[in-house]
């Protein structure tokens, strides 16, 4: 079955633009969860969809948002970029959310510029 | 939110050498999980792995839930299982990584 599909793989923007990214978990998968990876920090929890619903949201400010579609596929938006936004972004579904086995997309490494 | 530790943070291998990498963390976990990501960046699954041994070829993993600590193996070591290896918990409603542990293989 197919796995993780995240688009695109690279992006370059400027300071203060902003950006989308995509997520297709795998088929029958209802829970889609972003993080951002950076040299410094490490891997970060930033949110948590399931069933169209934002569960969980990490700590970052309001300039990260997200939502999920009925199909279950998710998108990540950033707004009013900042060079700290520089990150590799990663996608990661489950079926449920609940702990069970996660799977990963490649992710979007996000240069801001 | 759980601490996850992981040891070492660097280590360099001979090609066929083989390794052991810890993963301890601070509270009790019911989900486990090793990755290895790879040069291009994508997190790939290893084990799922809340308690017990598994095996997968050349790599196995045991967890000892009770001591808090995981364990994974890498067996005559090839110059591909380079790359960073996370071990991540289930924290509430999120996974925990720890820092990870970069592996180089060399030939």
């Amino acid at each position: 079955k197919a796995g993780v599909t995240q688009t695109p793989r690279y992006l370059i923007k400027t300071r203060g633009q902003q950006v989308t990214l995509s997520c297709s978990p795998i088929s029958g998968h209802r829970s889609v969860s972003w993080y951002q990876q950076t040299p410094g920090q490490g891997l970060q929890f930033l949110f948590e969809y399931f069933s169209e619903t934002q569960r969980n949201k990490g700590n970052f400010p309001g300039r990260f948002s997200g939502r999920q579609f009925s199909n279950s596929r998710s998108e990540m938006n950033v707004s009013t970029l900042e060079l700290g936004d520089s990150a590799l972004y990663l996608c990661a579904s489950s079926l449920d959310g609940q702990g069970g086995g996660y799977t990963f997309g490649s992710g979007t490494r996000l240069t801001v510029v | 939110g759980i601490q996850v530790e992981q040891s070492p943070p660097d280590l360099i291998l001979q090609e066929g050498a083989n390794s052991t990498l810890r993963c301890n963390f601070s509270d009790s976990v019911n989900n486990l999980q090793w990755f290895h990501q790879n040069p291009w960046g994508q997190l790939i699954n290893l084990f799922y792995i809340p308690s017990g041994t598994k095996q997968n070829g050349r790599l196995s993993a045991t967890t000892v839930a009770t001591e808090r600590y995981s364990l994974l193996y890498i067996s005559s070591s090839q110059t591909t299982d380079s790359g960073v290896y996370f071990c991540a918990v289930w924290d509430d409603y999120k996974l925990s990584f720890g820092a990870g542990t970069t592996v180089t293989v060399r030939a």
